[in-house]
């Protein structure tokens, strides 16, 4: 079946703009991951969905990144006033279970943002 | 939170030879750990995990071992190919409280066959 899909692939703001990234997970899965890719580094954690509820934001570096997921499929990441340093890939990944315990993640290729 | 060290940074072996990646974690309380390659500009993909209740799994060429006293795991991979050539992330998960499946990753192992 399909894989974790997002949109766009590739996205360009100018500093300051506001952008929105979307996630179309694999159907029926119930957790729903983001994560910021840094140039070189490991993937780092955002914030999770357990179906529509957002369980935990922890990761989210600041107030001007928002994330939903209204109906409990497609998930938006959401960023104000873009900023250099936010510059990175942003993963989506989707799981078939709740969180807790083993949850094999299912990673989506990735938007790669740069702000100029 | 937890902490995942993953060394070496760099790897470079030659066709046919074999290849190790260690990662150690800090949180006594993860029970899951997958190991990721990632070739450039392309997804992570999940190659093999390993729960905390055994101490090694094996599939084909590819092979994970854990140690939770020490809490070490590592990726084995015998035989490689030049098609192996990418970079390895370990990741940790399980631990602690909140969201227990949020993943920790390392900071990843360029890994390159040469021939």
């Amino acid at each position: 079946g399909a894989g974790v899909s997002q949109s766009p692939r590739y996205k360009v703001a100018k500093r300051g703009q506001d952008v929105a990234l979307r996630c179309d997970p694999i159907s029926g899965h119930v957790s729903l991951f983001w994560y910021q890719q840094a140039l070189g580094q490991g993937p780092e954690f955002l914030t999770y969905f357990q179906n529509e509820a957002q369980l935990d934001k922890s990761g989210l570096p600041s107030d001007r990144f928002f994330a939903e997921r209204p109906e409990g499929s497609v998930s938006t990441l959401k960023i104000q006033r873009t900023q250099q340093e936010d510059s990175a890939v942003y993963l989506c990944a989707s799981s078939p279970r709740p969180a807790g315990g083993y949850n094999e993640q299912f990673f989506g290729p990735g938007t790669r943002l740069t702000v100029l | 939170g937890e902490n995942v060290e993953q060394h070496p940074s760099t790897l470079s072996v030659q066709e046919g030879d074999s290849a190790v990646i260690k990662c150690t974690y800090s949180d006594s309380a993860s029970n899951y750990f997958p190991w990721y390659k990632q070739e450039l500009g392309k997804r992570p993909q999940l190659i093999i995990d390993i729960r905390s209740n055994v101490g090694e799994k094996k599939d084909q060429r590819i092979a994970v071992t854990l140690n939770k006293t020490a809490k070490h795991f590592s990726l084995h991979i015998t035989e490689t190919q030049p098609e192996d050539s990418a970079v390895y992330f370990c990741a940790a998960s399980g631990g602690g409280t909140g969201t227990a499946s949020k993943l920790t990753f390392g900071t990843g192992t360029r890994l390159q066959v040469t021939l």
